[in-house]
């Protein structure tokens, strides 16, 4: 099974800061996806990027961007400019392994970005 | 249109009662999903559908029963709940299923058990 590791529990930004929210995973399969999620207050979870093990360049969408050492297994995600509505917790997610559908999620990081 | 539904928003429930959470989508997903979320804690996975069939029970309590009405429809039936099954349960539906595709998530019902 597929093992997912976010390391920081919390994080204080800066408004304005690029913020790097870590994130390793353990996986046996050759070929694989890892998400991130965004999840305000209000509960509903929020895609915000993908990136597939085969890919050749790390994925960017807006502001964020991918991180993606493939040889460390690590998928850190990046957030340029940071903003207050930035201000969430942050799952990083892959599937369960083995061909099963779903997702495995990480412990989560509450990111709170200060004015 | 990426928007997948749910109702009700909170709900409180007597551990006798029955009650249902329903979930909608529109956008020809043919995945569909339940997660249930404690505070504080990542969503854990409860079930999948497929196709209109359940291919994934993850070892969930009966007390929990799901059902799919049809391809944009997505129930949860709930009976006899225990006060430690309160909790965010979440939707969420994807193009296909399978580990490449983006999960798109409801709002959540937040379900209190008395």
């Amino acid at each position: 099974a597929q093992k997912i590791t976010q390391t920081q529990p919390g994080m204080f930004v800066q408004e304005k800061e690029a913020v790097t929210l870590d994130c390793t995973y353990d996986t046996s399969d050759p070929s694989y996806g890892l998400f991130w999620y965004k999840q305000p207050s209000s509960g509903e979870m929020i895609f915000l990027i993908y990136q597939g093990s085969y890919d050749q360049q790390n994925a960017t969408e807006g502001r964020y961007s991918l991180n993606f050492q493939k040889a460390r297994k690590s998928a850190n995600l990046v957030i340029s400019a940071s903003q207050l509505g930035d201000s969430a917790m942050y799952f990083c997610a892959m599937p369960p392994g083995g061909g099963a559908d779903g997702l495995t999620f990480g412990k989560g990081t509450h990111l709170i970005i200060q004015p | 249109d990426t928007e997948v539904t749910q109702t009700p928003k909170h709900l409180v429930m007597g551990m006798t009662n029955k009650k249902s959470l329903k979930c909608e989508q529109h956008m020809g997903h043919r995945a569909m999903y339940w997660y249930k979320q404690k505070a504080k804690k990542p969503p854990e996975l409860m079930f999948v559908y497929s196709y209109e069939k359940l291919s994934i029970n993850e070892s969930v309590p009966s007390r929990f029963s799901p059902e799919c009405p049809n391809s944009s429809l997505l129930n949860l039936h709930l009976h006899a709940l225990q006060p430690e099954d309160s909790a965010l349960y979440l939707c969420a539906s994807s193009q296909e299923p399978a580990g490449g595709y983006e999960q798109y998530f409801g709002p959540g019902t937040r379900l209190t058990v008395t």
